[in-house]
């Protein structure tokens, strides 16, 4: 146990879908971030927030739409995913946003969209 | 452009030591990261370098050159539970990570 939960561990869904996928972390840390890992590819980053204002935001498509209600929650909303979106999304926090502070992940979701 | 370099998948035998090597190109450099990865599980933190030299933890240390842009993950007396995913990455002078992709590790008995 890293103290970051992640669900659903597992999902399916069809490019017209509407989904959530959800983190919490129990760390205190202060800094979220998303990240999406596929096959053989260096780790995504996607999103990061800081005290629950994003700061990064990599070009990501509008599909994905993150939300942080707070320093502990963080979510990822998906709209109209493509087949090429399957992936593993892995969930991270750290203390600070700052590249030194290690990053503790959740077990991550592995989704898949037909 | 900014890229990590590692091979793709290693095999080693139980009970022997394995390097796995990672070298990068990143505009400037705040510290070089080891995590391990099992198959459906999430990265774990193993070390951290930003210093040239060698950290020893356990059956596992680290090593960096900083002036090489170098940096090796050595495992000891090598155990199946070892099988895993190795990922490095290096806080760049933006402290943002750049990830390389990984390296797979096949202990065999």
């Amino acid at each position: 146990e890293t103290g970051v939960t992640q669900t659903p561990r597992h999902l399916v869904m069809g490019m017209t879908n509407k989904k959530s996928l959800k983190c919490e972390q129990h760390l205190g840390h202060n800094a979220m971030y998303w990240y999406k890992q596929s096959a053989k590819k260096p780790l995504e980053l996607m999103f990061v927030y800081s005290l629950e204002e994003r700061v990064e935001n990599n070009s990501v498509p509008s599909r994905f739409s993150p939300e942080c209600p707070n320093s502990s929650h963080l979510f990822l909303h998906l709209h109209t995913l493509q087949p090429e979106d399957s992936a593993l999304y892995l969930c991270a926090s750290s203390q600070t946003r700052a590249g030194v502070d290690t990053q503790y992940f959740g077990p991550g979701t592995r989704l898949t969209v037909l | 452009g900014q890229n990590i370099d590692q091979p793709t998948e290693m095999t080693a035998t139980e009970g022997a030591i394995v390097q796995i090597n990672c070298t990068y190109q990143t505009s400037g450099f705040n510290g070089l990261f080891w995590y391990q990865q099992h198959a459906g599980e999430a990265p774990t933190f193993l070390s951290y370098n930003v210093l040239d030299g060698l950290e020893e933890k356990g059956r596992f240390s680290s090593f960096l050159s900083r002036s090489k842009g170098y940096s090796y993950l050595l495992l000891k007396e090598l155990q199946m539970k070892d099988s895993a995913s190795y990922l490095c990455a290096v806080s760049d002078s933006n402290y943002q990570l750049i990830w390389g992709a990984g390296t797979k590790l096949i202990i065999k008995p």
